[in-house]
């Protein structure tokens, strides 16, 4: 169990610009979930797949965000023209989900600190 | 839908003291609770889960929660601090049967006085 990688740990883009962050989960999870955390708040629901498929998507994740996990394995997310109220932590977390015999917590990765100026 | 509030945004105790951080949530179906805690420039590391057995739950790092059906609350407590205590803590609720769609609170930022 290496954990829930993300990459870059920081980035640091001008307004407009694209970003795109990775996420590789734990290799056995087969839920990745995207939440975003402004300062001095929880974290907030993005999106999440099982497997390949992006089964929910929150209000917050705007025409300017796209996620994808291509395989089932890791995945990316896009901010297109970024504003600088995009400015936030981005976390990944992974977990097992078994149907109704079991779900594993969410098990987090360090985030990837966006600032946009 | 679910919710949860944490009632102290900030939050001092002594090293040895008693750690009480407060959680009430609000779930229309029978909820599953969680608190995670959260260092500087890290990500979230799960403390303790309830999900529907005990309702005292024991957590790591001698945390424990007791889940109290007629207060909908989960407060997290440690009977005595240590100065590696200090970080952000986070209550969260999601709907029985699945972890997708944690809802967090806004946190509670702990500091152990030496």
């Amino acid at each position: 169990d290496t954990g829930v990688s993300q990459n870059p740990r920081h980035k640091i883009t001008k307004r407009g610009q694209n970003v795109t962050f990775r996420c590789d989960p734990i290799s056995e999870h087969n839920r990745l979930y995207w939440y975003r955390q402004t300062l001095g708040q929880g974290p907030e629901f993005l999106t999440y797949f099982q497997n390949e498929a992006q089964l929910e998507k929150s209000r917050l994740l705007s025409d300017r965000f796209s996620a994808e996990r291509p395989k089932g394995s890791f995945s990316t997310l896009e901010i297109q023209r970024t504003e600088q109220g995009d400015s936030a932590m981005y976390l990944c977390a992974s977990s097992l989900s078994q149907g109704t015999s079991y779900n594993s917590p969410l098990h987090f990765g360090n985030g990837t600190r966006l600032t946009v100026t | 839908a679910q919710s949860v509030t944490q009632l102290g945004s900030h939050v001092s105790v002594s090293e040895g003291a008693l750690v009480l951080l407060r959680c009430n949530y609000s779930s229309s179906v029978p909820p599953y609770l969680f608190w995670y805690v959260q260092y500087p420039n890290q990500g979230l590391q799960l403390l303790l889960k309830y999900t529907s057995a005990a309702t005292l739950v024991k957590g790591i790092n001698g945390f424990e929660a007791e889940f109290k059906k007629s207060e909908t609350s989960f407060h997290l407590t440690k009977p005595s601090a240590h100065m590696s205590d200090a970080a952000e803590y986070f209550c969260a609720v999601s709907a029985a049967f699945g972890n997708e769609k944690l809802t967090f609170g806004t946190g509670t930022r702990l500091t152990i006085i030496p």
